[in-house]
């Protein structure tokens, strides 16, 4: 069974803060890591595909690397704002790890 | 375009039913997974349908079955439902042979078993 393994698990920051989450996961066999960004009352939306070592990914204020070496992934967001709000989930071979809540105060 | 549709959003049944959840992919999409979120628990992986053929499963008992259509449809059927299969059901699709390819995901169906 993969384990695909994120953290931390929740995350309360304030706006205007930059915060960053980690996903692991098996190294073996890798094709692909997927990020998604799951709001309330919404499906989940990927954010990003990883599929190179040393991959680094951005869209807007949200970043991405990825160490397939190691197993890892990193989730930087700059600036958090309010709308960032969200539960960011990391996907390896169609195994999810338990995401990370983000709430952004203002 | 429509995206992933499912269907019902709501159902509640008692203990002991049976229920089929149904989900159509985005057209041109040939893979149909399907995810259970109990209360407090990530997106647990159920089943991957891929040109009508059951192609991996997670680890849930027997009584968790589907099925995918020749026109890339699916259901989701659950026997002798327990109150734990209490959960909301999301699809997703993507496209065949990508390996690499983003999930789009429905809106999900709610169960709740009494």
């Amino acid at each position: 069974i993969l384990n695909v393994e994120q953290s931390p698990q929740s995350l309360h920051v304030q706006e205007g803060d930059s915060t960053n989450f980690t996903c692991s996961f098996p190294s073996s066999n890798f094709y692909a890591l997927h990020w998604y960004r799951w709001e309330t009352a919404k499906s989940p939306e990927a954010l990003f595909v990883m599929t190179l070592n040393g991959d680094e990914k951005k869209k807007g204020r949200i970043s991405a690397t990825l160490n397939t070496k190691e197993g890892y992934s990193y989730l930087y967001i700059k600036g958090s704002q309010p709308e960032d709000s969200a539960t960011y989930l990391c996907a390896f071979k169609s195994v999810f790890g338990t995401g990370t809540r983000l709430l952004v105060s203002p | 375009e429509a995206g992933v549709t499912q269907s019902p959003t709501h159902l509640i049944k008692t203990r002991g039913q049976q229920v089929t959840l149904r989900c159509s992919p985005i057209s041109g999409h040939t893979s149909v997974y399907w995810y259970q979120q109990a209360l407090g628990l990530g997106l647990q992986f159920l089943l991957w349908y891929d040109e009508g053929e059951e192609r991996n499963r997670g680890n849930f008992p027997p009584r968790f079955s589907g099925r995918q259509f020749p026109n890339y449809s699916s259901e989701l059927n659950v026997n002798a439902l327990e109150l734990e299969d209490s959960a909301l059901y999301l699809c997703a699709s993507s496209l065949a042979g990508d390996r690499a390819g983003e999930l789009f995901f429905g809106e999900g169906s709610r169960l709740t078993v009494l």
